[in-house]
């Protein structure tokens, strides 16, 4: 079976610029979580769907970032406008609603 | 959800089995124990979980104490692809929300 797809594997850009980032997570996968990883620490819940609905957004800086999963399938996550500390690598995970998440290559964000 | 402690790195030959521990003291009854592991510039990668007993799959072994305090998860025979940071994470299972912390670096040498 295919994997969990993330796209772009690397972005640079400016301060107060805009990203977006996309995942597909696997088929028939309803959960779908984004993290944000900062160099050296463990993975931080951004936000987790099920299906196209939010279930949890507690850590989601609303101000500045916002995440879609319109029909329950894809999923684009989006910072405007990006700060220095939003340098980070975006890690896309999916599951069925049972304890295993699997997780995509994530996306690199550097931040200049 | 309760904390867990590891230990910041750990060492292993190859060929020889890895045992790395962590330390979830103020677990309750209903949380498992989770592992994943995170190879460099990947995503992680689930490995195991459990809830009271022993639990052993393709990758690992998972041994829980009695008293559910502590665990080990144990990779019998490490090879140079099992260089990574592994994550033990506890957690209740209601909103399948992995809280995570710093993990373990484990490098196998040859």
């Amino acid at each position: 079976e295919a994997g969990v797809a993330q796209s772009p594997r690397y972005k640079i850009i400016e301060k107060r610029q805009s990203v977006a980032f996309w995942c597909n997570p696997i088929s028939g996968h309803a959960t779908l979580y984004w993290y944000q990883q900062i160099l050296g620490q463990g993975p931080k819940l951004l936000i987790q769907f099920q299906n196209n609905g939010v279930v949890d957004d507690s850590q989601l800086p609303k101000d500045r970032f916002s995440a879609e999963r319109l029909k329950g399938v894809d999923s684009t996550l989006k910072i405007q406008p990006a700060k220095l500390e939003d340098s980070a690598v975006y890690l896309c995970a999916g599951g069925q609603g049972g304890y295993e998440q699997y997780f995509g290559p994530g996306t690199r964000l550097t931040v200049t | 959800d309760a904390k867990t402690t590891q230990p910041t790195s750990m060492d292993c030959a190859e060929g020889r089995a890895a045992n790395l521990p962590c330390n979830h003291s103020t677990i309750s009854g209903n949380e498992y124990v989770y592992w994943y592991r995170q190879i460099h510039s990947q995503g992680p990668q689930y490995i195991i979980h459990g809830l009271k007993n022993n639990e052993t799959n393709e990758m690992a072994s998972l041994i829980i104490t009695e008293d559910r305090k502590s665990s080990t998860l144990i990779l019998p025979h490490a090879t140079l692809r099992d260089t990574a940071v592994y994550y033990c994470i506890v957690n209740s299972g209601n909103n399948r929300k992995l809280i995570w912390g710093l993990g373990t670096s484990l490098a196998v040498n040859p």
